[in-house]
């Protein structure tokens, strides 16, 4: 089945440190990977998005990703943290079911930034 | 622009009772989904409406939850009779049209269920 897989539960950084939240997929044929940031009590933001095209992906905030397709990872990075990139990530992937597509969820990873 | 309105924020009922939440999309947006976000899991896709038809309903407990996008534009998500393990956030979003998949969803703030 297509899925996304979120190995760590919790990241934890200090503030300057470069940060980098893992994901890896499953999914056949070419995959359609996005990162979502969740601040607490609020609904999921959209930051960036792999369809086609170059691997290094940028995005909102300073993010980038990843897409490394021999190692089937969307890692989420950023050079340098900040204490307000603190939040829950979201790694997803589009399944796509005949004439259909629907997006599904990793577990999420809580990014905790020190300062 | 607007962003997606979902209304009541929080919500505290008991079992066995009924609960309503409602979601209004961005304008334009034709997609409209429903997930459910227990706590410490990644959201779950619960129903996706394509206009006012429904696309993928697979994961929706018809027994008791049941979703309608009359006209095409907002939505209500009721569960009738609620259970514990109803307690979740559920959140709407929607999306442009497009079968390509590689456009983004856009999400409401949600609404948080508390079943006692």
């Amino acid at each position: 089945a297509q899925s996304v897989a979120q190995p760590e539960d919790q990241v934890n950084v200090a503030e300057g440190n470069p940060l980098t939240v893992k994901c890896t997929y499953s999914v056949s044929g070419n995959p359609y990977l996005f990162w979502y940031v969740q601040y607490p009590n609020r609904g999921l933001q959209f930051l960036l998005k792999y369809i086609t095209g170059d691997n290094l992906v940028k995005g909102s905030y300073g993010f980038e990703a990843e897409f490394n397709k021999s190692q089937t990872s969307f890692h989420l990075k950023k050079p340098s943290a900040l204490v307000s990139d603190s939040a829950l990530y979201f790694c997803a992937v589009r399944r796509f079911s005949g004439a259909t597509n629907k997006l599904i969820f990793g577990t999420g990873t809580l990014l905790a930034v020190q300062p | 622009e607007a962003g997606v309105a979902q209304s009541p924020r929080y919500k505290i009922i008991e079992k066995r009772q009924s609960v309503a939440f409602w979601c209004n999309p961005i304008s334009g947006h034709a997609t409209l989904y429903w997930y459910q976000q227990i706590l410490g899991q990644g959201p779950k896709l619960l129903i996706q409406f394509q206009n006012n038809g429904v696309v993928d309903d697979s994961q929706l407990p018809k027994d008791r939850f049941s979703a309608e996008r009359l006209k095409g534009v907002d939505s209500t998500l009721k569960i009738q009779p609620a259970k514990l393990e109803d307690s979740a956030v559920y959140l709407c979003a929607s999306s442009l049209a497009g079968s390509s998949g590689a456009g983004e969803l856009f999400f409401g703030e949600g609404s948080r269920l508390t079943v006692l």
